[in-house]
């Protein structure tokens, strides 16, 4: 079945460590997102993607990067620059560029801090 | 800029009640598309309706209707006889400027039996 595949589920960062978040498609989608979701709160836009080669920060960008290589591939790296990583992480797509399509979401990663 | 707000943290209905769950946006896009997730505690997103800027008649999916009043800028969301499931946190999102989707903070419902 076509979805959107998140690893790893659980993640857990040292100090002064990179590390990146896998997002998959398989839906042939156009647009990508990056979402960072904190305990009881709402989702904040960190990075989205229209196509291949193209991204645009979102609300949050600090401290992340993102690379659109691929279609089906929007990996997010945490650099050691964001300060307070633990949190929820939600990957998303939608089918096309007009946008009036819901977002498909992946199952998340949690990131924590050692 | 792009802004959503929901207003109610948490709300509790009794089963097979209706409830309204309230969201304002504000955006200077004339279009602009809004939609509505739920996520269960099991964290994942569940898409329920959708309302593009230049839809005449409000959306329907089931149980589920956006109240949505362009003046007010407000796109609550009606659902109709509340079950034990549908306790989960409710999400309302703007699409704006091309396919910036930013969410509201969210609004937690507890269905009482």
């Amino acid at each position: 079945d076509g979805g959107i595949t998140q690893s790893p589920k659980y993640l857990f960062r040292k100090e002064g460590q990179n590390v990146t978040l896998s997002c998959e498609q398989n839906l042939n989608h156009d647009a990508m997102y990056w979402y960072r979701q904190d305990p009881g709160q709402g989702l904040r836009l960190i990075y989205y993607s229209q196509i291949v080669n193209d991204f645009q920060k979102g609300d949050i960008a600090e401290g992340y990067s993102v690379s659109r290589e691929k279609k089906e591939s929007f990996p997010l790296t945490v650099t050691s620059a964001q300060k307070n990583p633990t949190a929820f992480y939600l990957c998303a797509s939608s089918p096309d560029r007009t946008g009036n399509q819901p977002q498909h979401f992946g199952d998340g990663t949690r990131l924590s801090i050692l | 800029a792009q802004k959503i707000t929901q207003t109610q943290p948490g709300m509790f209905v009794q089963e097979k009640e209706a409830v309204t769950l309230d969201c304002t946006y504000d955006t200077s896009d004339p279009s602009y598309g809004l939609f509505w997730y739920k996520q269960p505690s099991s964290g994942e997103m569940i898409f329920l309706i959708y309302q593009g800027s230049y839809d005449q008649q409000n959306a329907t999916e089931g149980r589920y209707s956006l109240n949505f009043q362009k003046a007010r800028k407000s796109a609550n969301l009606v659902i109709s006889a509340s079950q034990l499931g549908d306790s989960a946190m409710y999400f309302c999102a703007m699409r704006a400027f091309y396919l910036k989707v930013t969410f509201g903070t969210g609004t937690k419902l507890q269905v009482i039996p």
